[in-house]
């Protein structure tokens, strides 16, 4: 199995800062990674596929790279309604995996 | 807009056996590499894959659910089930249904059904 390990698990940062998650893969992904983003009480929706191509209607302040084991999720200037927790996701082989998340938080 | 529900008990006894069903509207449901998932939460934690079921109805699951699981396809109802035998407290969680295609994440997820596993 592919593991999938993110950090930090939880960051504390303010409005406006620049906010970056990391997460590795245990073994070589090629691109296959997404992002979501979950927020309390919600289903996770896609912010990101392919490790940096951004989903229709996801802001533009958010933006993936990487490629191979390891990536990056930026959120380049954070705004409220960015508290939630993010995780990375593989979809190069099964069993699919997931990080263990990220909470970002608003200071 | 393609729309996922579960739908479930609530509540199972430990030892039974969970049936779940995602019922898929708005949308095409066969064909396109679409492969219709479970994923689940415990209460405060991460996101644990259960399992994959392609339209052509071949299967993929999580080895750490060993042979506990089985997910299946009903293409004239345009739902697909989950079942998962056997359960105890740590199967307790939030169940979501959702959609992937090919290399793609999952883009589309059911609002999620909390199940409980107590006596």
């Amino acid at each position: 199995d592919i593991q999938m390990t993110q950090s930090p698990s939880s960051v504390s940062a303010s409005v406006g800062d620049r906010v970056t998650i990391s997460c590795r893969a245990s073994q070589g992904i090629s691109r296959r990674l997404g992002w979501y983003q979950q927020k309390p009480g919600k289903a996770p929706s896609v912010l990101i596929y392919d490790a940096s191509i951004l989903e229709s209607g996801v802001p533009s302040r958010f933006s993936g790279s990487g490629s191979g084991t390891d990536f990056t999720l930026t959120i380049s200037s954070l705004q409220p309604e960015d508290s939630a927790t993010y995780y990375c996701q593989q979809i190069n082989s099964f069993p699919l995996t997931f990080g263990g998340g990220t909470k970002v938080e608003i200071k | 807009q393609l729309q996922l529900q579960e739908s479930g008990p609530g509540l199972v006894k430990p030892s039974e056996t969970l049936s779940l069903t995602c019922t898929v509207s708005g949308g095409s449901f066969g064909g396109g590499d679409f492969h219709w998932g479970w994923i689940r939460q415990p209460p405060g934690k991460g996101l644990e894959w259960i399992g994959n079921v392609h339209y052509t109805g071949n299967t993929f699951y999580n080895p750490s659910f060993r042979s506990r699981v089985t997910i299946s396809l009903d293409t004239s109802k345009k739902q697909f089930s989950l079942r998962l035998t056997s359960v105890t407290a740590p199967d307790t969680a939030i169940y979501y249904c959702a959609r992937h295609r090919g290399y793609y994440p999952f883009d589309f997820w059911g609002q999620g059904t909390l199940i409980t596993v107590s006596s």
